[in-house]
C-alpha cells in the first residue's frame, strides 16, 4: 500500500502560470481533501470530495479547481498562479473521520 | 474566526518528563477530536482521537483528555522522548466522517 501519493514534491511557478497538483490514494477511500498550510498556520481546507463525481468547496477555494473522475485520483488545478498561493499543499483521504495525508507539495509562486 | 485554537506556538520539555499540549475550541457542535503529528517535509500522521462521549482516551505513552464544559482538550505524552519532537496539530469535526478544522499547531522540542 502506497497510501496517499502526491506529485510533484516541489514546484516554482511564475505569476500567471497554471499547473495541476496530482493526488492519488490506493485505500479505496470515498473521501478526499486538499489543504494548504502557510507558515505558522494550521491546515486550511481548499476543496473536498465525498466520492467520484462529487466535489465541494472548503474554507479557501478561490483560485483553485478540482475534479474527481475516479475514486483514486483527486487533482488540484491552479489557474493564473499568484504569490498568495505560495504554500505547502497536502492531499488527504479517509473512510471515516481519521484522515491519511500525503507528503505534500511545496509550491512557490514568484 | 478560529474555531480551534492552540495558543502555545512552542513547548520545550526535558526527555523523560511529561509534555502537555493544549487545544481550545469554540464550536459546540464539534463531537470528534484528533491529534496529528507532523515532522518536517512530511505530511501529518494521525496520533490519537477522542469522541465527545468520552473524557479520556489512552494509547501507550499518549493520552488525550476532553473537558466539554470548558471546550478544552489536552494531549499528554509520558515519558517524552527526543523522537517526539515535531509539530502537533489539534483537529475537530462536527460530524463523523466530515471535514476537519485544524488548529495552528504547537512545536514540541524534547531535549535529551
Amino acid at each position: 500500500n502506497a497510501g496517499v501519493t502526491q506529485t510533484p514534491k516541489f514546484r516554482i511557478l511564475k505569476i500567471g502560470q497554471s499547473m495541476t497538483l496530482q493526488c492519488a490514494q490506493d485505500m479505496n477511500h470515498n473521501y478526499m481533501y486538499w489543504y494548504r498550510q502557510d507558515p505558522g498556520m494550521g491546515l486550511k481546507l481548499i476543496y473536498y470530495s465525498v466520492g467520484a463525481g462529487i466535489t465541494d468547496k472548503g474554507e479557501v477555494p478561490n483560485g483553485y479547481n478540482v475534479s474527481r473522475s475516479t475514486t483514486e485520483d483527486f487533482p488540484l488545478r491552479l489557474e493564473l498562479a499568484a504569490p498568495s498561493q505560495t504554500s505547502v499543499y497536502f492531499c488527504a483521504s479517509s473512510s471515516g473521520t481519521k484522515q491519511y495525508f500525503g507528503p505534500g507539495t511545496r509550491l512557490t509562486v514568484t | 474566526d478560529q474555531q480551534v485554537k492552540q495558543n502555545s506556538p512552542s513547548l520545550s520539555v526535558q526527555e523523560g518528563r511529561i509534555s502537555i499540549l493544549n487545544c481550545d475550541y469554540t464550536n459546540s457542535m464539534f463531537d470528534y477530536f484528533l491529534w496529528y503529528k507532523k515532522y518536517p517535509a512530511e505530511g501529518p500522521t494521525f496520533l490519537i482521537s477522542i469522541s465527545s462521549i468520552k473524557d479520556k482516551n489512552e494509547d501507550g505513552r499518549f493520552t488525550v483528555f476532553l473537558n466539554k464544559s470548558a471546550k478544552h482538550l489536552s494531549l499528554h505524552i509520558v515519558p517524552s522522548q527526543p523522537g517526539d519532537s515535531a509539530v502537533y496539530f489539534c483537529a475537530a469535526s462536527a460530524e463523523y466522517g466530515n471535514k476537519l478544522v485544524f488548529g495552528a499547531g504547537t512545536i514540541l522540542r524534547v531535549k535529551s
